[in-house]
């Protein structure tokens, strides 16, 4: 079964150090995978996703991803966190199961806090 | 270019009474998608449509129903409410290029049933 694994319930960093969201999934074929963003009180936003080529993606606010097959991971860095990044943070894989159904299954989310 | 919008914001319904939640997008997406969102629980979908006139059910569809008239809009649709479906509600849509799949996501209704 295709699944989607983010280990860490909540993740707290430093303001200025580097941050680091884990995620880890489990798909049939290439998997196509996303990470969201939800600010309190606010909808799903797009950060990055990877469906092919270089591993390294990058993506909105200063952003990146890693995507490594070996380990079937897609963690999410930042080299220096800012305080405005405490958010909740969503990994997602494309559901390529029977049908054209374009669903996304996504991860429990990862809470980020930032300390000043 | 308003993207996704959903109406109401916020509603309290009292157990047994109906209501129906409004999807609409701008950026003429064929696929649409209705969520809930609880605490520890990540989002989980309710249903989905893949275009105009169509609907499925998603992992949690049981006391809901939806309906896809016109590509813009998305219905959510509780007949007979219980304190279950308090939660918040997000709304989604997506291209079709095969390429893509990126959601694009409504700010929410934040729905309590008493």
């Amino acid at each position: 079964a295709q699944s989607v694994a983010q280990p860490e319930d909540q993740v707290n960093v430093a303001e200025g150090n580097p941050l680091t969201v884990k995620c880890t999934y489990s798909v049939s074929g290439n998997p196509y995978l996303f990470w969201y963003v939800q600010y309190p009180n606010r909808g799903l936003q797009f950060l990055l996703k990877y469906i092919t080529g270089d591993n390294l993606v990058k993506g909105s606010y200063g952003f990146e991803a890693e995507f490594n097959k070996s380990q079937t991971s897609f963690h999410l860095k930042k080299p220096s966190a800012l305080v405005s990044d405490s958010a909740l943070y969503f990994c997602a894989v494309r559901d390529v199961g029977a049908g054209n159904n374009r669903k996304l299954i996504w991860g429990l989310g990862t809470s980020l806090a930032v300390n000043p | 270019n308003a993207g996704v919008t959903q109406t109401p914001k916020f509603r309290v319904l009292k157990t047994g009474q109906s209501m129906t939640l409004l999807c609409a997008q701008d950026m003429n997406h064929e696929y649409m998608y209705w969520y809930r969102q609880d605490p520890g629980m990540g989002l989980r979908l309710i249903h989905y449509s893949v275009g105009e006139g169509t609907t499925a059910k998603g992992e949690v569809p049981d006391g809901y129903n939806v309906s896809r008239l016109k590509k813009q809009n998305f219905l959510l649709g509780l007949e007979s409410a219980a304190p279950s479906q308090t939660s918040v509600y997000f709304c989604a849509s997506s291209y079709t290029v095969e390429s893509t799949d990126t959601q694009y996501f409504g700010p929410g209704t934040r729905l309590t049933v008493l």
